[in-house]
């Protein structure tokens, strides 16, 4: 069980173009997802906050215009990286909080965007 | 949260236990360690977690020292595959149920690499 899953796994894009990720808790209910951005050879940096049915809340320094995140279900969060420059390249990690459990957070297996 | 320390890389041979350990010495009554790992390109796993007493799972066993400033995880037998990085990382539980709130931040881990 807590399976979460993230599409695409790795996508390239235009410069200037948008790119939409999603996140979907597949056997649980998830009120709170989180999106992480890992730059190569360096840790797990958070992002923001996905609140099912709120706006999200974005860490200090990440441009919420930029980084527009969508949490319409208890079991779907989306991430849109808004007209993507080739520093937006990184890899994204959505994770889920299960409600209920022992177990803390599941993460999806990530997506690699490249944008060129 | 409760910062953590970790070393950043470790070697082991293929059979060998792995023992990785992680200093929490600012680590709070209501805190549990958590450790995650990381396999390239791919979200993280969870491992294992522990608030006091020594725990045990299929993967891997806990270690708490009795005054929690401390801890280490082992791979008893460590294959090739468990080359990741390792996340220590403590977090408040609440309740009773388990349940996690609030973000997870990851420091930088330990690289762990299993040779033949």
């Amino acid at each position: 069980g807590a399976v979460v899953s993230q599409h695409p796994s790795r996508v390239i894009c235009k410069s200037g173009t948008s790119v939409k990720i999603e996140c979907r808790s597949l056997d649980f209910q998830a009120t709170t997802m989180f999106w992480y951005r890992q730059f190569p050879k360096q840790s797990l940096m958070l992002m923001a906050t996905s609140n099912e049915g709120s706006k999200a809340t974005y860490e200090q320094g990440v441009e919420k215009d930029k980084f527009l995140i969508n949490h319409a279900s208890l079991t779907l969060s989306t991430l849109t990286v808004t007209s993507a420059h080739p520093e937006d390249s990184s890899f994204y990690i959505c994770s889920a909080n299960r409600d209920r459990g022992w177990y803390g957070y599941t993460f999806g297996s990530g997506t690699r965007l490249t944008v060129v | 949260d409760a910062k953590t320390t970790q070393p950043p890389s470790m070697d082991c041979a293929e059979g060998r236990a792995a023992n990785l350990p992680c200093n929490h010495s600012t680590i709070s009554g209501n805190e549990y360690v958590y450790w995650y790992r990381q396999i390239h390109s791919q979200g993280p796993q969870y491992i294992i977690h522990g608030l006091k007493n020594n725990e045990t799972n299929e993967m891997a066993s806990l270690i708490i020292t009795e005054d929690r400033k401390s801890s280490t995880l082992i791979l008893p037998h460590a294959t090739l595959r468990d080359t990741a990085v390792y996340y220590c990382i403590v977090r408040v539980v609440q309740g009773t149920s388990g349940t996690s709130y609030g973000k997870l931040t990851f420091g930088q881990g330990t690289i762990l690499t299993v040779h033949p």
